[in-house]
């Protein structure tokens, strides 16, 4: 089953707007990771974020965390034609021992020049 | 430099036949995991392996099987049970920290088409 799902499945913006995409899931969660697919290329990690924190930066890139909404935002500003990608989210279980990471649905960027 | 290969990129597979895809990691990690990808969906779990010889089904273990004999490498097989096993597969690893998890390292994927 997929943990959880980006919001909104598809983004259409002009290069040097900031885009905006929305992560939701289900259960607890150790830390929360965004990743990034050009279009049938394996995926780049991007960033991940605790579930101590509630923000976090990288470069161009701002992720948030709220646990109580069980909820992240991925944020890129300015953006160019080269961030048009899949975007997504992908969460892992609170209690430890293994490693089952799980993928949202993505969000489609595309950045237009 | 150090990753993650996968083998072949393309690949068709005929009625009834087995495929195996390769998936080879030069980065030390002790956990490897196997995920499919279907058109315009996100990534679903096949399996994964936190150890060497050790492996566990994901979400859609039906009609697949792995291996893990070492630690570089995890190939999984397409059987014939598997009914529609075109798709894009994503072999991706991690150091394995006990408590939690860290970031995947990702290969380009092996699309899988049935001829």
């Amino acid at each position: 089953s997929q943990q959880g799902e980006e919001d909104p499945q598809a983004l259409s913006i002009q290069e040097g707007e900031n885009a905006t995409m929305n992560c939701s899931y289900k259960t607890s969660i150790n830390n929360l990771q965004w990743y990034r697919q050009n279009s049938g290329r394996g995926l780049v990690h991007l960033i991940l974020i605790r579930s101590n924190e509630r923000e976090k930066h990288s470069g161009r890139l701002r992720v948030t965390l709220d646990t109580s909404k069980k909820s992240s935002s991925l944020l890129i500003t300015a953006s160019r034609a080269a961030d048009t990608a899949s975007y997504f989210c992908a969460t892992g279980p609170r209690s430890g021992g293994y490693q089952k990471v799980t993928f949202g649905t993505g969000t489609k960027l595309q950045v237009i020049p | 430099d150090g990753g993650i290969t996968q083998s072949p990129k393309y690949l068709f597979r005929k009625e009834g036949q087995n495929v195996t895809l390769s998936c080879e990691q030069n980065l030390n990690h002790d956990a490897m995991y196997w995920y499919r990808q279907d058109p315009g969906q996100g990534l679903r779990l096949i399996y994964y392996s936190q150890i060497v010889n050790d492996f566990q089904k994901g979400d859609i273990a039906e009609g697949y099987s792995v291996s893990r004999e070492k630690k570089e490498s995890f190939p999984l097989t397409v059987t014939s049970a598997q009914k529609n096993p075109t798709a894009f597969y994503l072999c991706a690893s991690s150091i394995d920290k006990t408590g939690g998890y860290g970031k995947l390292f990702f290969g380009s994927g092996t699309q899988l088409s049935v001829l």
